[in-house]
């Protein structure tokens, strides 16, 4: 099966603790994402990546941290720092084309981390 | 800086009745515009872009600058379109996209 891949479905964590989520893709995609979905505030970007060994800050970076290491890995790693990380996380890729109107973005299935 | 609005949290209608979901946006530029839909139990997908001008599971939008608006519109609403839609901005040569808040629409039998 092919697309994007996030790991685990559920996750949960000690405050204090630091913790990665997992973004696998296989479609060849330049650019990925990395989203927190809040009930009543939609998506909120998290950190992006257009290349290998590059990536940005999105609106909300505070408490997070990634890395872009391989074309087909964008972890993401919530940490001690972040005030609320109990939240629904998506990640997405697309490819980075420069045409914004064709970047459909691709989504994974999310990650759901509880903080106790 | 970009953002895009959704009024309603919440949209319930009768199958066979039309549906509008509202979407508002405020950028200075041309953007482009998305509806992303995530029906229950599957991922975020992509419905239908501006640029395509194209009707996807007989849902349409039109982006309409003076307004700064992208609401989408179907003309007889099915059970099966009960999802969450978001509504999404691009900036040109940009490929970040802006979400709104969401509406959860529910079309009852």
């Amino acid at each position: 099966d092919g697309g994007i891949t996030q790991s685990p479905k559920y996750l949960f964590r000690k405050e204090g603790q630091n913790v990665t989520l997992s973004c696998e893709q296989n479609l060849n995609h330049d650019a990925m994402y990395w989203y927190r979905q809040d009930p009543g505030q939609g998506l909120r970007l998290i950190y992006y990546s257009q290349i290998v060994n590059d990536f940005q800050k999105g609106d909300i970076a505070e408490g997070y941290s990634v890395s872009r290491e391989k074309k087909e890995s964008f972890p993401l790693t919530v940490t001690s720092a972040q005030k609320n990380p109990t939240a629904f996380y998506l990640c997405a890729s697309s490819i980075a084309t420069g045409l914004s109107s064709y970047n459909e973005q691709f989504f994974g299935p999310g990650t759901r981390l509880t903080v106790l | 800086a970009q953002r895009v609005t959704q009024p309603e949290k919440l949209l319930s209608v009768f199958k066979g009745a039309p549906v509008e979901l509202k979407c508002n946006y405020s950028y200075s530029g041309s953007p482009e515009l998305f509806w992303y839909v995530q029906y229950s139990r599957q991922r975020l997908q992509l419905l239908l872009r501006h640029i395509s001008r194209e009707s996807i599971k007989g849902f349409t939008a039109d982006l309409n600058k003076g307004e700064t608006s992208f609401h989408l519109k179907k003309p007889f609403a099915q059970e099966e379109d009960s999802a969450m839609y978001y509504c999404a901005l691009s900036v040109p040569s940009g490929s970040r996209l802006t979400f709104g808040e969401g509406t959860q629409l529910t079309v009852n039998p």
